[in-house]
């Protein structure tokens, strides 16, 4: 079974400062991971993906994620935090086995991110 | 484009009721997903459907069914509502999914659900 870890309920962050949203995932096969964000009273929405390739994966509004295979680590990362920025972010992922529920989502429980100016 | 819409946007059930909730799109996708959110639990998947014409089951799917009604729509039914079904159900859809297919799921705004 595939497994997403979101160590950090809630980040705090200084806005100007750089942000990290952590994640690490457990997965048969190759990983394919996400980031969405979520603001309040909203649907989730897109923000990047790895599939493959370079492992660092840029996104929308700035963001970025670092994919590190030895450490099953994709954290999220945003040099300058904007207030704008707080929401919840998930991680998510996928693997390539077989089976029910085969390739489907798992998503982590969510960190609340706050950027205080 | 409205992208995924659901409705309702809130109810409330009593307990022991029924209620069916609306989720459609317009991008042309193929694939489409019924998530819960619950504080805590993060997204857990409770049917999806592949393409037209299928569904399967997810990680929490006791208490609810779905239909495929189209290609567009795809609702999900609570025949007998229980208070542990109190939470937030997210419609998703994506252009396809499967071995090759790693696509992005693009989400609708949320029906907030509570069962007393």
């Amino acid at each position: 079974a595939q497994s997403v870890a979101q160590p950090e309920d809630q980040v705090n962050v200084a806005e100007g400062n750089p942000l990290t949203v952590k994640c690490t995932y457990s997965v048969s096969g190759n990983p394919y991971l996400f980031w969405y964000v979520q603001y309040p009273n909203r649907g989730l929405q897109f923000l990047l993906k790895y599939i493959t390739g370079d492992n660092l994966v840029k996104g929308s509004y700035g963001f970025e994620a670092e994919f590190n295979k030895s450490q099953t680590s994709f954290h999220l990362k945003k040099p300058s935090a904007l207030v704008s920025d707080s929401a919840l972010y998930f991680c998510a992922v996928r693997g390539t086995y077989s089976g029910a529920g085969s390739y489907q989502l798992t998503f982590g429980k969510g960190t609340k991110l706050s950027v205080i100016p | 484009n409205a992208g995924v819409t659901q409705t309702p946007k809130f109810q409330v059930l009593k307990t022991g009721q029924s209620m069916t909730l609306q989720c459609a799109q317009d991008m042309n996708h193929n694939s489409m997903y019924w998530y819960r959110q619950d504080p805590g639990m993060g997204l857990r998947l409770i049917y999806y459907s592949a393409s037209e014409g299928t569904t399967d089951k997810g990680e929490v799917p006791n208490g609810y069914n779905v239909s495929r009604l189209n290609k567009r729509e795809f609702s999900l039914r609570l025949e007998s509502a229980a208070p542990s079904q109190t939470s937030v159900y997210f419609c998703a859809s994506s252009e396809g999914t499967g071995l090759l297919f790693v696509y992005e799921q693009y989400f609708g705004p949320g029906t907030r659900l509570t069962v007393t």
